[in-house]
Protein backbone atom coordinates (compact mmCIF):
# COMPACT_ATOMS: atom_id res chain seq x y z
CA UNK A 1 0.00 0.00 0.00
CA UNK A 2 1.38 3.41 -0.92
CA UNK A 3 1.50 5.75 1.77
CA UNK A 4 0.16 8.70 -0.14
CA UNK A 5 -2.82 8.05 -2.56
CA UNK A 6 -4.64 9.79 -4.85
CA UNK A 7 -6.81 9.04 -8.46
CA UNK A 8 -3.80 9.88 -11.22
CA UNK A 9 -6.84 10.71 -13.37
CA UNK A 10 -7.04 13.18 -15.35
CA UNK A 11 -9.89 15.03 -14.07
CA UNK A 12 -11.51 17.07 -16.64
CA UNK A 13 -14.39 19.98 -15.92
CA UNK A 14 -15.77 22.17 -17.52
CA UNK A 15 -15.26 25.93 -16.26
CA UNK A 16 -17.39 27.06 -13.54
CA UNK A 17 -17.91 23.84 -12.45
CA UNK A 18 -16.45 22.70 -8.86
CA UNK A 19 -13.38 20.28 -8.77
CA UNK A 20 -12.86 17.65 -6.35
CA UNK A 21 -9.42 16.04 -6.10
CA UNK A 22 -9.02 13.37 -3.03
CA UNK A 23 -6.05 11.87 -1.71
CA UNK A 24 -6.07 8.56 1.42
CA UNK A 25 -2.52 8.28 3.39
CA UNK A 26 -2.21 5.17 5.53
CA UNK A 27 -0.01 6.52 8.55
CA UNK A 28 -1.88 7.26 11.16
CA UNK A 29 0.57 9.43 12.89
CA UNK A 30 0.77 11.76 10.35
CA UNK A 31 -0.45 15.12 11.49
CA UNK A 32 -0.16 17.81 8.87
CA UNK A 33 -1.48 17.79 5.12
CA UNK A 34 -0.46 19.98 2.17
CA UNK A 35 -1.70 20.32 -1.49
CA UNK A 36 0.27 21.51 -4.28
CA UNK A 37 -0.53 22.50 -7.58
CA UNK A 38 2.19 22.10 -10.19
CA UNK A 39 2.69 22.85 -13.54
CA UNK A 40 4.15 21.48 -16.40
CA UNK A 41 8.37 21.89 -15.67
CA UNK A 42 7.74 23.74 -12.64
CA UNK A 43 8.28 22.46 -8.99
CA UNK A 44 4.58 22.86 -6.69
CA UNK A 45 3.39 25.80 -5.14
CA UNK A 46 1.77 25.35 -1.73
CA UNK A 47 -1.85 25.85 -2.39
CA UNK A 48 -3.49 24.69 1.22
CA UNK A 49 -2.43 23.56 4.69
CA UNK A 50 -4.77 21.57 6.98
CA UNK A 51 -4.34 19.80 10.60
CA UNK A 52 -7.25 19.49 12.28
CA UNK A 53 -10.42 17.88 11.44
CA UNK A 54 -12.88 19.50 9.53
CA UNK A 55 -12.90 22.28 6.71
CA UNK A 56 -10.55 24.80 5.60
CA UNK A 57 -11.35 27.53 3.29
CA UNK A 58 -9.37 29.85 1.32
CA UNK A 59 -10.83 31.93 -1.48
CA UNK A 60 -11.64 29.30 -3.98
CA UNK A 61 -10.25 26.52 -2.35
CA UNK A 62 -11.47 24.77 0.55
CA UNK A 63 -9.42 21.10 2.31
CA UNK A 64 -11.28 18.72 4.16
CA UNK A 65 -9.40 16.11 6.72
CA UNK A 66 -10.92 13.23 7.93
CA UNK A 67 -8.59 11.66 10.38
CA UNK A 68 -10.38 8.53 11.37
CA UNK A 69 -10.96 7.85 8.19
CA UNK A 70 -7.51 8.95 6.69
CA UNK A 71 -9.06 11.09 3.95
CA UNK A 72 -8.09 14.59 2.25
CA UNK A 73 -9.72 16.55 -0.06
CA UNK A 74 -9.45 19.72 -1.92
CA UNK A 75 -12.42 21.63 -3.68
CA UNK A 76 -11.89 24.11 -5.95
CA UNK A 77 -15.12 26.21 -6.64
CA UNK A 78 -15.46 28.45 -9.93
CA UNK A 79 -12.65 26.39 -11.67
CA UNK A 80 -10.99 28.29 -13.86
CA UNK A 81 -8.46 27.58 -16.95
CA UNK A 82 -5.60 28.48 -15.57
CA UNK A 83 -6.57 25.81 -12.64
CA UNK A 84 -5.43 23.17 -15.30
CA UNK A 85 -2.28 21.37 -13.59
CA UNK A 86 -1.18 18.45 -11.66
CA UNK A 87 -2.66 19.04 -8.35
CA UNK A 88 -0.52 17.03 -5.50
CA UNK A 89 -1.65 15.88 -1.73
CA UNK A 90 1.51 15.70 0.70
CA UNK A 91 1.34 14.33 4.16
CA UNK A 92 3.87 15.23 7.20
CA UNK A 93 4.13 12.56 9.74
CA UNK A 94 7.26 12.01 10.49
CA UNK A 95 9.45 14.99 9.94
CA UNK A 96 9.47 14.62 6.20
CA UNK A 97 6.81 15.40 3.64
CA UNK A 98 5.75 12.44 1.37
CA UNK A 99 3.58 12.68 -1.88
CA UNK A 100 0.92 11.05 -3.44
CA UNK A 101 1.02 10.63 -7.44
CA UNK A 102 -0.84 13.49 -8.44
CA UNK A 103 -4.05 14.53 -10.34
CA UNK A 104 -3.63 15.96 -13.43
CA UNK A 105 -7.08 18.62 -13.67
CA UNK A 106 -8.38 19.52 -16.75
CA UNK A 107 -10.56 22.91 -16.75
CA UNK A 108 -12.20 23.18 -20.37
CA UNK A 109 -13.00 26.66 -21.46
CA UNK B 1 7.37 34.99 2.01
CA UNK B 2 10.26 32.11 2.40
CA UNK B 3 12.30 31.76 -0.74
CA UNK B 4 14.51 28.59 -1.36
CA UNK B 5 16.99 29.14 -4.27
CA UNK B 6 18.14 26.46 -6.45
CA UNK B 7 20.89 26.74 -9.08
CA UNK B 8 21.22 25.79 -11.81
CA UNK B 9 17.89 25.33 -13.67
CA UNK B 10 19.03 23.31 -15.98
CA UNK B 11 22.28 21.42 -16.75
CA UNK B 12 23.25 18.73 -19.44
CA UNK B 13 26.39 16.58 -18.42
CA UNK B 14 28.24 14.25 -20.27
CA UNK B 15 28.02 10.49 -18.89
CA UNK B 16 31.01 9.84 -16.24
CA UNK B 17 30.82 13.37 -14.87
CA UNK B 18 29.63 14.68 -11.74
CA UNK B 19 27.04 17.44 -11.24
CA UNK B 20 26.85 20.04 -8.26
CA UNK B 21 23.33 20.99 -7.24
CA UNK B 22 23.03 23.84 -4.82
CA UNK B 23 20.12 24.68 -2.49
CA UNK B 24 19.69 27.98 -0.85
CA UNK B 25 17.36 28.92 1.85
CA UNK B 26 17.55 33.08 1.57
CA UNK B 27 15.58 34.76 3.97
CA UNK B 28 15.31 31.93 6.48
CA UNK B 29 17.40 29.39 8.47
CA UNK B 30 16.70 25.86 7.74
CA UNK B 31 18.36 23.01 10.03
CA UNK B 32 16.68 20.22 7.01
CA UNK B 33 16.64 20.77 3.65
CA UNK B 34 15.21 17.91 1.40
CA UNK B 35 15.77 16.57 -1.46
CA UNK B 36 13.53 14.93 -4.56
CA UNK B 37 13.19 13.85 -7.90
CA UNK B 38 10.92 13.94 -10.38
CA UNK B 39 10.29 11.60 -13.74
CA UNK B 40 8.16 12.51 -15.94
CA UNK B 41 4.55 12.24 -15.27
CA UNK B 42 5.29 10.75 -11.98
CA UNK B 43 5.04 11.97 -8.59
CA UNK B 44 8.53 13.63 -6.39
CA UNK B 45 10.17 11.02 -4.61
CA UNK B 46 11.89 11.68 -1.54
CA UNK B 47 15.63 10.98 -1.66
CA UNK B 48 16.88 12.63 0.86
CA UNK B 49 17.11 14.65 4.06
CA UNK B 50 19.94 17.31 4.73
CA UNK B 51 21.17 17.95 8.20
CA UNK B 52 23.20 21.06 8.71
CA UNK B 53 26.49 19.87 10.59
CA UNK B 54 25.75 16.30 10.00
CA UNK B 55 25.64 12.97 7.88
CA UNK B 56 22.50 13.34 5.33
CA UNK B 57 19.80 10.47 6.08
CA UNK B 58 18.67 8.62 3.07
CA UNK B 59 15.46 6.76 1.91
CA UNK B 60 15.55 3.11 0.99
CA UNK B 61 17.26 2.30 -2.60
CA UNK B 62 18.95 6.15 -2.87
CA UNK B 63 22.74 5.57 -3.23
CA UNK B 64 24.29 7.61 -0.90
CA UNK B 65 27.88 7.47 -2.77
CA UNK B 66 25.99 8.50 -6.00
CA UNK B 67 23.72 11.05 -4.39
CA UNK B 68 26.73 13.04 -2.45
CA UNK B 69 24.54 15.31 -0.16
CA UNK B 70 26.48 18.38 2.04
CA UNK B 71 24.93 20.78 4.37
CA UNK B 72 27.30 23.35 5.44
CA UNK B 73 25.87 26.18 6.37
CA UNK B 74 22.29 26.94 7.51
CA UNK B 75 21.42 28.28 4.71
CA UNK B 76 23.17 25.95 1.97
CA UNK B 77 22.42 22.34 1.00
CA UNK B 78 23.80 20.49 -2.12
CA UNK B 79 23.50 18.11 -3.99
CA UNK B 80 26.10 15.82 -5.89
CA UNK B 81 25.64 13.77 -8.80
CA UNK B 82 28.94 11.51 -9.16
CA UNK B 83 29.14 9.97 -12.27
CA UNK B 84 25.88 10.52 -14.02
CA UNK B 85 24.66 8.51 -16.27
CA UNK B 86 21.85 8.80 -18.72
CA UNK B 87 19.22 7.10 -16.15
CA UNK B 88 20.19 10.09 -13.76
CA UNK B 89 18.28 12.67 -15.78
CA UNK B 90 15.44 13.84 -13.95
CA UNK B 91 14.05 16.61 -12.15
CA UNK B 92 15.54 17.51 -8.86
CA UNK B 93 14.09 19.94 -6.46
CA UNK B 94 15.03 20.94 -2.76
CA UNK B 95 12.86 22.03 -0.02
CA UNK B 96 13.00 23.43 3.22
CA UNK B 97 10.57 24.00 5.80
CA UNK B 98 11.22 27.67 7.42
CA UNK B 99 10.29 27.01 11.59
CA UNK B 100 9.83 24.22 13.16
CA UNK B 101 6.38 24.01 13.20
CA UNK B 102 5.04 20.61 11.32
CA UNK B 103 2.07 22.88 10.12
CA UNK B 104 4.50 25.03 8.19
CA UNK B 105 4.47 24.36 4.20
CA UNK B 106 7.58 23.25 2.61
CA UNK B 107 8.59 25.87 0.59
CA UNK B 108 9.92 24.44 -2.75
CA UNK B 109 13.27 25.62 -4.85
CA UNK B 110 12.57 26.00 -8.87
CA UNK B 111 13.90 23.05 -9.73
CA UNK B 112 16.89 21.46 -11.85
CA UNK B 113 16.39 19.97 -14.89
CA UNK B 114 19.21 17.31 -15.49
CA UNK B 115 20.15 15.52 -18.65
CA UNK B 116 23.11 13.24 -18.97
CA UNK B 117 24.06 12.72 -22.31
Amino acid sequence: QKEVEQNSGPLSVPEGAIASLNCTYSDRVSQSFFWYRQYSGKSPELIMSIYSNGDKEDGRFTAQLNKASQYVSLLIRDSQPSDSATYLCAVNGRGKLIFGQGTELSVKP
Amino acid sequence: GAVVSQHPSRVICKSGTSVKIECRSLDFQATTMFWYRQFPKQSLMLMATSNEGSKATYEQGVEKDKFLINHASLTLSTLTVTSAHPEDSSFYICSARPGQDLSLGYTFGSGTRLTVV
